[in-house]
């Protein structure tokens, strides 16, 4: 099973800040199949980022992504309001598909 | 406009057993796989498997082999999930989550049902 650690545990900032969420895999996570989403309070996740890099449909650019092998990171470039929310990344190469324990994002 | 509608939340008590239903609108459920995940409250996200919705063919994750059943409602273009012998850990939020055809990615989810297991 491939382990998906997060760091921060929480991160605290303004809006118009930028964020930066890190996720590390226990082991290589090969073909990009990465992908992180975002869950606000009582609702479902959302996808926001697949295939390490690719904007799910509807997700604005201030969203970016990258990383190979085992780290991996989550980009907000500048802050708004609705960014803040709980972050889980999702590796989906190898059964079982595993997430982060998740990064949440709070305003400061 | 595509998206998963699920059943409402349900209380159940021990022993019992619970379906939980997740209609496909606005595209065919055989087009696409369809994954089950929980969340526990205050936790983060597990994968408990997922269906293939053109050969009904499940797969489960460990922790979910046994009690835990996915199946299709081809007729009414949901999956199910029914969870027999439940306990109290069973308390969740149980969310479907649609396979891209294409990358693979979870890149529709249900709302979500909560699943209370209580005496």
């Amino acid at each position: 099973e491939i382990v998906l650690t997060q760091s921060p545990g929480t991160l605290s900032l303004s809006p118009g800040e930028r964020a930066t969420l890190s996720c590390r895999a226990s082991h290589t996570v090969n073909n990009n199949r990465f992908a992180w989403c975002q869950q606000k309070p009582g609702q479902a996740p959302r996808l926001l980022i697949y295939g390490t890099s690719n904007r799910a449909t509807g997700i604005p650019d201030r969203f970016r992504a990258s990383g190979s092998g085992t780290d991996f990171t989550l980009t907000i470039t500048r802050l708004e309001p609705e960014d803040f929310a709980v972050y889980y990344c999702q590796q989906y190469e190898i059964a079982p598909v595993t997430f982060g324990q998740g990064t949440r994002l709070e305003l400061k | 406009q595509v998206q998963l509608v699920q059943s409402g939340s349900e209380l159940k008590k021990p022993g019992a057993s619970v379906k939980v239903s997740c209609r496909a609108s606005g595209y065919s459920l055989t087009s696409y796989g369809m994954n089950w995940v929980r969340q526990a409250p205050g936790q983060g996200l597990e994968w408990m498997g997922w269906i293939a919705t053109n050969t009904g063919n499940p797969a489960y994750a460990d922790a979910f082999r046994g009690r835990f059943v996915f199946s299709l409602d081809i007729a009414g273009n949901a999956a199910d999930l029914e969870i027999s012998s439940l306990q109290a850990e069973d308390t969740a939020v149980y969310y479907c989550a649609r396979k891209n055809l294409f990358s693979d990615a979870f890149d529709i989810w249900g709302q979500g049902t909560m699943i209370t297991v209580s005496s």
